[in-house]
């Protein structure tokens, strides 16, 4: 969904490497989310965030931080990047109801 | 613990046939099911969502069926098409709106 955009798109970076992941949306959703998804696995929650005082952690979020700098702003970080964190990480977002709307992914890779 | 999760990884289906892609879930406390379509590439992307008190809810081309006695949540598609290739999630959710996601049935159409 063009209105979810996330930079980067693709990222090689080196064990021991601070990432930082971004998420733009034009949706004025309050609600925020970030995702990790393995190969042959589902989406698992990382953070999420209602509003911009309001920061969750979802049911992963050891050896992850995130940062909601405004209402359309949500940036996801790897302090110090391992190789299992290897993975498509996914930013969402929300307003009233279930659905939620998702950004085109970053593909991330911890050497 | 508590999970959704897919029958099966894979299913092949003839161009013009109709797809069933099944779901069990165990969470009873959810209220929402929702299902996701990802393309190779691209975010997951809505396509139909139904709340627990209902046991059918039909969109374009496609319906959902919720048996809450077993547990057991459907996607049918009708006319099976080339850009119905794709990978399928289920999700569930409570009224937190935190998405739990089943692992996913990869769809084949074949021509």
């Amino acid at each position: 969904d063009a209105d979810v955009t996330q930079t980067p798109r693709n990222r090689i970076t080196k064990t021991g490497k601070r990432i930082m992941l971004e998420c733009s949306q034009t949706k004025g959703h309050d609600r925020m989310y970030w995702y990790r998804q393995d190969p042959g696995l589902g989406l698992r929650l990382i953070y999420y965030s209602f509003d911009v005082k309001d920061i969750n952690k979802g049911e992963i979020s050891d050896g992850y931080s995130v940062s909601r700098q405004a209402q359309a702003k949500f940036s996801l970080s790897l302090e110090s990047a391992i190789p299992n964190q290897t993975a498509l990480y996914f930013c969402a977002t929300a307003s009233r109801g279930p659905e939620q709307f998702f950004g085109p992914g970053t593909r991330l890779t911890v050497l | 613990g508590e999970s959704v999760g897919l029958h099966l990884p894979t299913l092949s289906v003839q161009e013009g046939d109709n797809s069933i892609i099944n779901c069990a879930y165990s969470n009873s406390a959810s209220d929402y099911f929702i299902w996701y379509k990802q393309e190779s590439g691209k975010g997951p992307q809505f396509i139909i969502d139904i709340r627990s008190n209902m046991d059918k809810r039909q969109g374009q081309r496609v319906t959902v069926l919720l048996n809450k006695t077993v547990k057991h949540l459907s996607l049918q598609i009708a006319a099976t098409q080339p850009g119905d290739s794709a990978v399928y999630f289920c999700a569930e959710t409570t009224n937190d709106y935190k998405l739990s996601f089943g692992a996913g049935t990869t769809v084949t159409v074949r021509a």
